[in-house]
């Protein structure tokens, strides 16, 4: 079954730390991976995807075939990075998003 | 426009009852997508329509809850005889076909079933 696993529900560093969020997916076949994020009290939004390979507010994310990863990183935390971020996938036939359960990030001062 | 728009925001209900949500999505948008979020939980795929058509539906959608879009605009969701687990976030996305993936979500209709 295809399935996004992200093992940490909360995650916290200090502002400057590096950020690694984790994210495994299920699936046999070439996968469009993405993730997004929710502020406090803001709608849920595309923050990146993999095919676009891009850095968005210095968070970039590299989707490693081999251990079926698609790990969300950054080098330096920020405060304003504090936030719900959901590693989604999309794959085969269907042309729904799966999403993981989410790993609240927060970045203490 | 100014995104999804989703309504109402909360709905309190007894159970047994019935209750709908609307949503509005990106004028431009062919695709509506309905999601539901539990504590704890990301968002569970419900269904999802490509204009007027609904080309995907979850195992999850019992035959309480429907969901339709008729003109390919704005879409509803009923759910018949409220049970105390339907209590969640629904949230509504809408894409541009050939963009699964890039969704735009709304704020969500947060519904509590007494």
């Amino acid at each position: 079954a295809q399935r996004v696993t992200q093992p940490e529900k909360l995650l916290s560093v200090f502002k400057g730390a590096p950020v690694e969020l984790k994210c495994n997916y299920s699936y046999s076949g070439s996968p469009e991976l993405f993730w997004y994020v929710q502020y406090s009290r803001q709608r849920l939004q595309l923050l990146l995807r993999h095919i676009s390979r891009e850095s968005i507010k210095g968070f970039t994310a590299d989707l490693n075939k081999g251990e079926t990863s698609f790990h969300l990183k950054k080098p330096f935390a920020q405060e304003e990075d504090s936030a719900m971020y959901y590693c989604a996938f999309h794959g085969g036939a269907t042309n729904k998003l799966i999403f993981g359960t989410g790993t609240l990030l927060a970045v203490q001062p | 426009d100014t995104g999804v728009s989703q309504n109402p925001r909360h709905k309190i209900t007894k159970r047994g009852q019935n209750v709908t949500f609307r949503c509005d999505p990106i004028s431009e948008h062919n695709r509506l997508y309905w999601y539901r979020q539990t504590l704890g939980q990301g968002p569970e795929f419900l269904t999802y329509f490509q204009n007027e058509a609904q080309l995907e539906k979850s195992r999850l959608l019992s035959d309480r809850f429907s969901a339709e879009r008729p003109k390919g605009s704005f879409s509803t969701l009923e759910i018949q005889r409220t049970e105390q687990g339907d209590s969640a976030m629904y949230l509504c996305a809408s894409s541009l076909a050939g963009k699964t993936g890039e969704l735009f979500f709304g704020e969500g209709s947060r519904l509590t079933v007494l």
